[in-house]
């Protein structure tokens, strides 16, 4: 089994701060998805990536294999950044989940 | 990208009844669905995943025969809450992946409520 630790649990930022959130995994994967869920439950997949760093927008992802472990990064953040950021991995068909960081972007 | 809905984005229903939600690939074969639920302030839960034409895979935990999920062809899943009961209230989402970048796109979900 994989455990997917996440933290921050719950980050406030002012507008225009750089943010950074991390997640680690247990065992080796092959992905590893960083996920976006707004107040109203809508999900979007961020990004997937089994290695190096993956840049869309202000938003930037980067994954450490050896020391299995991947941050997701927000340039310039804005109010409608605010949402939880979840990082998933997996092995095969098997998906394992962070608990989320809920983000708070205050103008 | 590619879009994924679910119907109904919202459900009531009476303790004992089933309920049908559905999931579609709107724009491209979705060879893999996924199945998740979420309780409130919880994260996200993989109840099963099904592959187009063959019999679905449930986690570890979740009962297959009270939820039943169908998947019959490349852009059409389904789950049914059988036997529906106050603590299956939740909110379900449906995923989809197919093609070479294997990207999940998820639906909006499914909020499920049993009086």
């Amino acid at each position: 089994k994989n455990e997917v630790e996440q933290s921050p649990q719950n980050l406030t930022a002012q507008e225009g701060e750089f943010i950074t959130i991390n997640c680690s995994y247990s065992v080796g994967i092959s992905a590893l998805h960083w996920l976006q869920q707004h107040p109203g439950g809508g999900i979007v997949s961020l990004f997937m990536l089994s290695s190096g760093k993956k840049k869309h927008g202000r938003l930037i992802a980067t994954i450490n294999i050896q020391e299995k472990h991947s941050s997701l990064h927000i340039t310039a953040s804005h109010p409608r950044d605010s949402a939880v950021y979840i990082c998933s991995s997996r092995i095969g068909n098997q998906f394992y989940f962070g608990t989320g960081t809920s983000l708070t972007v205050i103008p | 990208g590619a879009v994924v809905s679910q119907h109904p984005s919202w459900v009531i229903c009476k303790s004992g009844t089933s309920v049908k939600i559905e999931c579609r690939s709107l724009d491209f074969q979705a060879t893999t669905m996924f199945w998740y639920r979420q309780f409130p302030k919880q994260s996200l839960m993989l109840m099963a995943t099904s592959n187009e034409g063959s019999k679905a895979t449930y986690e570890q935990g979740v009962e297959k025969d009270k939820f039943l999920i169908n998947h019959a062809s490349l852009t059409l899943s389904t789950l049914t809450v059988t036997s529906a009961h106050p603590e299956d209230s939740s909110f379900y989402i449906c995923s989809a992946s197919g093609g070479a970048t294997d990207t999940q796109y998820f639906g909006p979900g499914t909020r499920l409520t049993v009086l």
